[in-house]
């Protein structure tokens, strides 16, 4: 399995509270991205990252930002939930030869 | 606007036979396709991908096929097995790479003894 960690793997929030998703990985690659998973849409990019502090948007950006100081985080933060944001989120990781792999998954609810 | 559409949620197949789970997009700049299988809180994994410029790639018991005339591809396991049994997610790039992928909505395989 590729080395990816997301933490934390469960979180309940309240609306409007700042929440910080963080992805780890050990394998050295280039692009790292952030997705979402809900019932009816599959899986939606949110955020992706192509280098260290080079990021860009996805198809579902709004309300998160994103930051990658080092090759090996991808922070996603939701600066103010609201219960739109309740799901399940995977970060993925890949490099230009290879498929893109992904981390197990945090479960978000927003009450 | 679903740019890769998954019709069937659902489909049953019994052990042994073959599973075929289809998949159609809408963007023509889509040039490289990936199955991923998805079990109950776990990430996706991927299966086997396919670029533009082949109509078939074959690994093991998994065939993926394209017609870009039709913008349709779909997967075949054969033959499938009980541990088959998962939601199978067809992806998309434009970058010729596993990246930016745009995703199906999911077809959930049960496999039948």
């Amino acid at each position: 399995d590729a080395g990816i960690t997301q933490s934390p793997r469960h979180k309940v929030t309240e609306t409007g509270t700042p929440v910080t998703l963080r992805c780890h990985q050990t394998e050295n690659h280039r692009y790292m991205y952030w997705y979402r998973q809900d019932p009816g849409h599959g899986l939606r990019l949110i955020h992706y990252s192509y280098g260290v502090k080079d990021t860009d948007k996805g198809e579902v950006s709004d309300g998160y930002s994103v930051s990658r100081s080092k090759t090996e985080d991808f922070l996603l933060t939701l600066e103010s939930a609201t219960s739109s944001q309740t799901s399940v989120y995977f970060c993925a990781i890949s490099d230009s030869n290879t498929e893109a792999f992904f981390g197990q998954g945090t479960r978000l609810t927003v009450v | 606007d679903q740019q890769v559409k998954q019709n069937s949620p659902s489909l049953s197949v019994q052990e042994g036979r073959i599973s075929i789970l289809n998949c159609d997009y809408t963007n023509s700049m889509f040039d490289y396709f990936l199955w991923y299988k998805k079990y109950p809180a776990e990430g996706p994994t991927f299966l086997i991908s396919i670029s533009s410029i082949k109509d078939k790639n074959e690994d093991g018991r998994f065939t993926v096929f394209l017609n870009k005339s039709a913008k349709h591809l779909s997967l075949h396991i054969v033959p499938s097995q009980p541990g088959d049994s998962a939601v199978y997610f067809c992806a998309a790039s434009d970058t010729g790479t596993a990246s930016k992928l745009t995703f199906g909505t999911g077809t959930r395989l049960q496999v039948t003894l």
